[in-house]
């Protein structure tokens, strides 16, 4: 099946630093892919659309400046979290689907997410 | 907009009885409703969808789940509880023309041995 790789898995840094995270499909191509983030005991809110080859569409109320998004291959989206304080600490989780059009049986896969705890 | 409620935080069920998780939503076209399933510190298992025909949609690990659209619910089952079961559970919906999905809360679903 469809298989979401996620990197890393857990990251802790200081305060100020930028952090990167890879979310790549591993036997398929993702025309789209998903960021979301998680706050404990909570569900999941969506950050932003990434589309291969374009800019990605940021949600109401996320920031394009400090969330970082690339998708830059047809396998691999980048989020960065750049200048990361300890409000940015959180789960951060992707996910990929593939193929052309809105179609709703465009499946999605989900990495296994990224624990960021800022310092 | 679209949105997806389940109205329990969390359900308790002994091994072997059957389970109902709750999950009821709002959309402006056709609801494209989802259930996924998550273990801690991981991403999200797919465990079924609806997305037309049969109301009753079976998926994974003999969950199941009812679409209902007079009462705009999508309640997830499963006949018989397993301890591995434990878990927390998530009900999603995607609008026509949109491919993100908006999750539920989540509900935190025990099974006690």
């Amino acid at each position: 099946g469809a298989v979401v790789s996620q990197h890393p898995s857990w990251v802790i840094c200081k305060s100020g630093t930028s952090v990167k995270i890879e979310c790549r499909s591993l036997d398929f191509q993702a025309t789209t892919m998903f960021w979301y983030r998680q706050f404990p005991k909570q569900s999941l809110m969506l950050m932003a659309t990434s589309n291969e080859g374009s800019k990605a569409t940021y949600e109401q109320g996320v920031e394009k400046d400090k969330f970082l998004i690339n998708h830059a291959s047809l396998t691999l989206s980048t989020l960065t979290v750049t200048s990361a304080h300890p409000e940015d600490s959180s789960f951060y989780i992707c996910s990929a689907s593939w193929g052309g059009g809105e179609g709703p049986n465009q499946p999605q896969h989900f990495g296994d997410g990224t624990r960021l705890s800022i310092l | 907009a679209q949105s997806v409620a389940q109205p329990e935080d969390q359900v308790n069920v002994a091994e072997g009885n059957p389970l109902t998780v709750k999950c009821t939503y709002s959309v402006s076209g056709n609801p494209y409703l989802f259930w996924y399933v998550q273990y801690p510190n991981r991403g999200l298992q797919f465990l079924l969808k609806y997305i037309t025909g049969d109301n009753l949609v079976k998926g994974s690990y003999g969950f199941e789940a009812e679409f209902n659209k007079s009462q705009t619910s999508f309640h997830l089952k499963k006949p018989s509880a397993l301890v591995s079961d434990s878990a927390l559970y998530f009900c999603a919906v995607r609008d026509t023309g949109r491919r993100a999905l908006t999750f539920g809360s989540g509900t935190r679903l025990q099974v006690q041995p």
